[in-house]
């Protein structure tokens, strides 16, 4: 399966800390991209990243792929009260068209 | 912005019921998804449509079918709803199969 698993599965941090969660998938991919869910609600999609970029940035989230690695790290720096969501990473394999699939979620709780 | 609509939040179903779930958005996609999101297994997909009457199957299909007869709408139909199928539900729609934009969710409950 090319499901991309998060680490850890779930991170508590206070607030103004940097919180930093982690993707690894299977095969090669053409994008990554991660997606924030409050609870109980829809995704809300963040940043994508492709294959032959290393590093973007987008406000106060920052995100690195290691395609050598096949992971991907998402950081949140200046953590606030509402960053607190579960956060997915998702891939499509490379290749011909293919359906994105979604990890299986880091839960952040930041801290007031 | 995108909208995405869901024709319930919650939904509580019994056994054997015929059980539609549909989906609305207003930006003029060409891709729209299901997903069931279920504790500890993420979001796995259900059925996904490239374009209207078109319609492709994701990685768990079975107990579901879905329609699109028009660009916006798109259902996904429990034909025989089970306990197993109960689960949150989430409709997305997307220009390409990048950022998708996703409805609210529907909490269904089959009892």
């Amino acid at each position: 399966s090319q499901q991309g698993e998060e680490d850890p599965q779930a991170l508590s941090i206070q607030e103004g800390e940097n919180a930093t969660m982690n993707c690894s998938y299977k095969t090669s991919i053409n994008n990554l991209q991660w997606y924030r869910q409050n609870s109980g609600r829809g995704l809300v999609h963040l940043i994508l990243i492709r294959s032959n970029e290393r590093e973007k940035h987008s406000g106060r989230l920052r995100v690195t792929l290691d395609t050598s690695k096949k992971s991907s790290s998402l950081l949140i720096t200046a953590s606030r009260a509402a960053d607190t969501a579960s956060y997915f990473c998702a891939t499509d394999a490379a290749g011909g068209y293919q359906k994105v699939t979604f990890g299986t979620g880091t839960k952040l709780q930041v801290i007031p | 912005d995108v909208k995405v609509t869901q024709s319930s939040r919650y939904l509580v179903k019994r056994t054997g019921e015929k059980v539609f779930l549909e989906c609305v958005q207003d930006m003029d996609h060409e891709n729209m998804f299901w997903y069931r999101q279920d504790p500890g297994l993420g979001l796995r997909l259900i059925y996904f449509s490239y374009d209207v009457k078109m319609k492709e199957k994701g990685d768990i299909p079975e107990g579901y079918s879905v329609s699109r007869e028009k660009k916006e709408r798109f259902s996904l139909i429990l034909e025989s709803a089970s306990t197993n199928q109960t689960s949150m539900y989430l409709c997305a729609s997307s220009l390409t199969r990048y950022e998708q934009y996703f409805g609210p969710g529907t909490r269904l409950t089959v009892t």
